[in-house]
């Protein structure tokens, strides 16, 4: 267990809708990264959060969003649901100390979610 | 920017086997190197992480390897049972603090 959890464990939406989905941070972790994993595919990184601001960038579109909280838990949302949109989606949390390069990223289960 | 290749994508092998999964990335500027489980329908499982200034690491059955100069990376996974079966992912963190991924390995090892 790496203490990262997410919620829902699955989801089901229409194409046009929006989703918001969770990750609760491992304790004592400031920095949390989302990730996109498609069928078949490797993860591909969404952004990063780092005590609350976006901390780096992906190549997605504005309609993904995010959020961190003064608990460090983070929110990814995404807006005009496409059917391409369906996927795993993973958070990392982590301890990143200034100046250090070596911080390891512990993963959720993962939201799976489904466009229709 | 970063790519990350793993070859094969797919691997069938009979318990016993000894196995080599590779991995080759194309900006040498890495902070660590990390092998990845990934059960069906699960999340990530880290097995193992190299630092860039480690040549190898070791786990029980597992032994990763790294030559950051020619971009390459190796998991090596010794007396391969059916839990073994599973997708291996391999990643690289840059700058930004941000994984690239290969697309994986899938392995199947049969009774």
């Amino acid at each position: 267990e790496t203490g990262v959890t997410q919620s829902p464990t699955h989801l089901i939406k229409t194409r046009g809708q929006q989703v918001t989905l969770r990750c609760s941070s491992q304790s004592g972790h400031n920095t949390v990264s989302w990730y996109q994993q498609a069928l078949g595919q490797g993860p591909q990184f969404i952004f990063q959060y780092y005590r609350e601001e976006e901390n780096g960038r992906g190549n997605f579109p504005p309609r993904f969003s995010g959020l961190q909280f003064p608990n460090y838990s983070s929110e990814l949302n995404v807006n005009a649901l496409e059917l391409d949109d369906s996927a795993l989606y993973l958070c990392a949390s982590s301890l990143v100390r200034f100046n250090e390069a070596k911080n390891i990223q512990y993963f959720g289960a993962g939201t799976r979610l489904s466009v229709l | 920017k970063q790519e990350v290749t793993q070859i094969p994508a797919a691997l069938s092998v009979p318990e016993g086997e000894n196995l080599v999964l590779n991995c080759s990335f194309t900006d040498s500027a890495i902070y660590n190197l990390q092998w990845f489980r990934q059960d069906p329908g699960k999340g990530l499982t880290s097995l193992l992480l190299i630092q860039s200034s480690q040549r190898e690491q070791t786990s029980g059955r597992l032994n990763a390897s790294l030559d950051k100069s020619s971009g390459r990376s190796t998991l090596y996974i010794a007396a391969s049972q059916p839990g073994d079966s599973a997708t291996y992912l391999c990643a690289v963190m840059g700058s930004g603090s941000r994984l690239t991924f290969g697309e994986g390995t899938q392995l199947t090892v049969n009774p």
